[in-house]
């Protein structure tokens, strides 16, 4: 089965750096993927990590440690446009069209 | 990049009536689509994967008659709500990957926002 664990919420100051945490627990395992989603639209592409590290797309990074099962979006000089949920999703096995299992998402309310 | 488009946006219908969601990959084909449902405040929950020229895969506790799906050529799945009840009121959202591998990403449409009187 899979288990992806996001905080639920999450407050930022404008400017300031926050950091999403995501764990995972899931029965295959390629890659980790996040989204950002603003409320009443779809999700949008951020970031997708199949090797442990951090990748850096901007404002944007993103980290996978496969061995925890865990992975941080990190966001820097928030603007008031990041408020928004922030998916990670799991796809879990290679080869093929495999389902993404989605977590939570975790709000992020920017405040001035 | 690749683009999903799907239509409508909105819709809202009385109880008892079919509604139809169309999902279109624009520049790239798709010989499968994903589509979920998401509740209010709550995360987007897999329905159903549908695979061009033959039936779709539905998750647990999914009603396939229920929940109708058609995936008649590489750009376009269907889906449609039957004998819809107010408790199918959601936010249906489709999705595609715009090339074979679990390390392209889903690309996913506006969403369809249905209200069910």
């Amino acid at each position: 089965g899979q288990n992806i664990d996001q905080p639920t919420e999450m407050t930022a100051t404008e400017g300031a750096i926050v950091q999403i945490n995501c764990t995972y627990q899931t029965s295959g395992f390629n890659g980790l993927f996040w989204y950002q989603q603003h409320a009443g639209e779809a999700p949008t592409f951020l970031s997708y990590n199949v090797l442990d590290g951090l990748e850096e797309k901007g404002r944007f990074s993103s980290f996978l440690s496969r061995s925890k099962g865990y992975s941080y979006l990190l966001l820097k000089e928030l603007q008031m446009k990041d408020s928004a949920s922030y998916l990670c999703a799991v796809s879990p096995n290679s080869g093929g069209y495999q389902k993404v299992t989605f977590g939570t998402g975790t709000k992020l309310q920017v405040i001035p | 990049g690749a683009v999903v488009s799907q239509h409508p946006s909105r819709v809202i219908c009385k109880s008892g009536t079919s509604v139809k969601i169309e999902c279109r990959s624009l520049d790239f084909q798709a010989t499968t689509m994903f589509w979920y449902r998401q509740f209010p405040k709550q995360s987007l929950m897999l329905m159903a994967t549908s695979n061009e020229g033959s039936k779709a895969t539905y998750e647990q506790g999914v009603e396939k008659d229920k929940f109708l799906i058609n995936h008649a050529s590489l750009t376009l799945s269907t889906l449609t709500v039957t004998s819809a009840h107010p408790e199918d009121s959601s936010f249906y959202i489709c999705s595609a990957r715009e090339r074979l591998g679990v390390d392209s990403p889903l690309h996913f449409g506006n969403g369809t926002r249905l209200t069910v009187t």
